[in-house]
């Protein structure tokens, strides 16, 4: 059973489109993650929620929108696609308590604007 | 704020030869310390971590590493590397009162040559 995942694992848009990402755990953490990774590998925190809660918003374009409807799940949306939005993008998740120190991560979804 | 640097982006070993990856950080206060490995095309996988104790940390796959807080380093080595071990290596921390967001170093490329 995948514990982090993510669709679509591949996402080709046109510049100018708006564009959704979901993330789902079953891992019943409490904390969730968006990280960016650009073309060289360089990885970013992009938004935190725990309980659905906003808790971490890193300097991001207000084109980039998380929504939470319950905490298994951060979906991400992007409106009005840029060239520069292309990247790699990392849902992960955290538990609370206990052994909070640990992220675990999805796949990645990588998303190509032409 | 804290920061990670990955001293060598590409690090070539030949196949049981010993690796060492070199990390260094920045921070005014304490912080925990995270390997992460990345294979080709996938997600992110811990592979150790130091939160407190032994400076020595052993983790998956025979890898450790040794927190060293005079040098501020956490430096990740193997003694004898495997052509599996080909990846992309990510040095982070995590500072718990910042919302537990991890900030990673630049990477470092581990190709194992036969």
């Amino acid at each position: 059973d995948t514990a982090v995942s993510q669709t679509p694992k591949y996402l080709v848009t046109q510049m100018g489109n708006d564009k959704s990402i979901k993330c789902e755990q079953n891992l019943g953490h409490d904390t969730m993650y968006w990280y960016k990774q650009d073309s060289k590998k360089f990885l970013k925190i992009m938004f935190s929620y725990n309980n659905k809660e906003l808790i971490i918003n890193e300097t991001v374009p207000n084109r980039f929108s998380p929504k939470s409807p319950d905490k298994a799940h951060l979906n991400l949306h992007i409106n009005s696609l840029e060239l520069g939005d292309s990247a790699v993008y990392f849902c992960a998740s955290r538990k609370e308590k206990g052994h909070a120190d640990t992220q675990y991560f999805g796949p990645g979804t990588r998303l190509t604007v032409l | 704020a804290q920061s990670v640097t990955q001293l060598d982006s590409q690090v070539p070993v030949f196949e049981e030869a010993p690796v060492e990856l070199r990390c260094n950080y920045s921070s005014s206060v304490s912080v925990y310390l995270f390997w992460y490995v990345q294979y080709p095309n996938q997600g992110l996988q811990l592979l150790l971590k130091y939160l407190s104790g032994s400076t020595l940390v052993k983790g998956i796959n025979g890898f450790e590493a040794e927190f060293n807080k005079s040098q501020t380093s956490f430096h990740l080595r193997k003694p004898s590397v495997h052509i599996s071990d080909t990846a992309e290596y990510f040095c982070a921390v995590m500072i718990k009162a910042a919302g537990n967001k991890l900030t990673f170093g630049g990477g470092t490329r581990v190709l194992v040559k036969p």
